[in-house]
């Protein structure tokens, strides 16, 4: 079965650091993978996927993640955080994008002024 | 486009009454899902929806909660006799065909039971 793992349950960062959240997951086979991002009242967002080639995807707003198959691990990092960043950012997997994802439990990200 | 609709934003019900929540998905889009979202539990999967059909209700407790699709422009989902272990914000989404597709969803609606 498919799992999926955020270490990290908050981060802080100053704002203008760099970021890097992590996300770690189990599937036997390498699964569609993505990022989304959660405002405050909001529905989720996509942030960014991965299926195949280049190892290192772009996404909205100067965030990027790095799949390793090695490490099972698909990490999202921004180069510079802005305060408008502060969300919680959900890593999941899916087999099918038309079928159900399988959720991480969430990284909620802290911009200090 | 819209996004994906979900009314209403908030419900307040009576612990022992019936709340009925609403999805208008993307037009075009051939599946829908419903997940339950709580600080506790986190996301949550319920049901899938595909062209329609009931496809995976894993995730549905069994004896009060149901989900409909009955046409192609809206889903519902159906709790009875609600308690309050069923507050929590509930997101429906929708996407379309094909592999690596982007899942959109609504901003949800958020079920207080008192």
């Amino acid at each position: 079965a498919q799992s999926v793992t955020q270490p990290d349950a908050r981060v802080t960062v100053s704002e203008g650091a760099s970021l890097q959240l992590r996300c770690k997951y189990s599937s036997s086979v390498t699964p569609y993978l993505f990022w989304y991002v959660q405002y405050p009242r909001q529905g989720l967002q996509l942030l960014l996927k991965y299926y195949s080639g280049d190892p290192v995807v772009q996404g909205v707003n100067g965030f990027e993640a790095e799949f390793s198959k090695s490490n099972s691990s698909f990490h999202l990092r921004k180069a510079s955080v802005h305060w408008s960043d502060s969300a919680v950012y959900f890593c999941a997997v899916s087999m099918d994008s038309n079928y159900q994802l399988i959720w991480g439990s969430g990284t909620k990200l802290i911009i200090k002024p | 486009n819209a996004g994906v609709i979900q009314t209403p934003r908030h419900k307040v019900t009576g612990k022992g009454q019936e709340a009925t929540l609403w999805c208008e998905p993307i037009s075009g889009h051939s599946a829908v899902f419903w997940y339950r979202q709580t600080i506790v539990q986190g996301l949550e999967f319920l049901t899938y929806f595909r062209n329609q059909a009931p496809i995976d209700d894993s995730g549905m407790p069994k004896e009060r909660f149901s989900a409909q699709m009955p046409n192609q422009s809206h889903s519902t989902l159906k709790i009875q006799s609600t308690q309050p272990q069923d507050s929590a914000v509930y997101l429906c989404a929708s996407s379309s065909t094909g592999g690596g597709t982007e899942v959109f969803f609504g901003k949800g609606t958020r079920l207080t039971v008192v």
